[in-house]
């Protein structure tokens, strides 16, 4: 099973500031990796797949990188609507398995 | 608009069945993977069950295997997941996802969710 590891767990950042969030891998995904947001009573809602390929509707400020066993998630300027859980998971291999999620908080 | 509407959780008691279902409508279901994805009280997400668009391969995590089982209806449009021999940590908000268009298995549309509580 691939193991996907999140940091930080919380990140405590000012509306405007950018943040950044990290997902590794346990062994290469190549680029089969996807960023979801979750707001507090919702279901998750896909941000980035394929590690950089923004989902449809999802505003440019969210954005995505790395390969491999290395990713990156990064909101460039945090909007109040911004302020979530974000879980990263992995499609390259079964199990499908999430990240443990990054809450981003408010500064 | 693609809509999923979970169904069927409850209170059950250690040892007990459920049976959850999973209604679609917006896209074409017979053409789509769907999943089970749940999520303990205030926990992170963990992959269940997915079953492929024609039914013809399923896949479970390693925690449910040998007591879950994932089915579909397209004449219905619905997603079934039959949970036997229910143990308290299967507590959680069990969501229905659907494949993506890409024919990869991260997930474009999740719904609402639905509560399962094992509880005695």
């Amino acid at each position: 099973e691939i193991v996907m590891t999140q940091s930080p767990a919380t990140l405590s950042v000012s509306p405007g500031e950018r943040a950044t969030l990290s997902c590794r891998a346990s062994q290469s995904i190549r680029s089969k990796l996807a960023w979801y947001q979750q707001k507090p009573g919702q279901a998750p809602r896909l941000l980035i797949y394929g590690a950089s390929t923004g989902a449809t509707d999802i505003p440019p400020r969210f954005s995505g990188s790395g390969s491999g066993t290395e990713f990156t998630l990064t909101i460039s300027s945090l909007q109040s609507e911004d302020f979530a859980v974000y879980y990263c998971q992995q499609y390259n291999n079964w199990p499908l398995t999430f990240g443990g999620g990054t809450k981003v908080e408010i500064k | 608009d693609v809509q999923l509407l979970e169904s069927g959780g409850g209170l059950v008691q250690p040892g007990g069945s459920l049976r959850l279902s999973c209604t679609a409508s917006g896209f074409t279901f017979s053409s789509f993977g769907m999943s089970w994805v749940r999520q303990a009280p205030g926990k992170g997400l963990e992959w269940v069950s997915t079953v492929s668009s024609d039914g013809g391969a399923t896949y479970y995590a390693d925690s449910v295997k040998g007591r879950f089982t994932v089915s579909r209806d397209s004449s219905k449009s619905t997603l079934y997941l039959q949970m036997n021999s229910l143990r308290a940590e299967d507590t959680a908000l069990y969501y229905c996802a659907k494949r993506s268009v890409a024919g990869l298995y991260y997930f474009d549309y999740w719904g609402q969710g639905t509560l399962v509580t094992v509880s005695s």
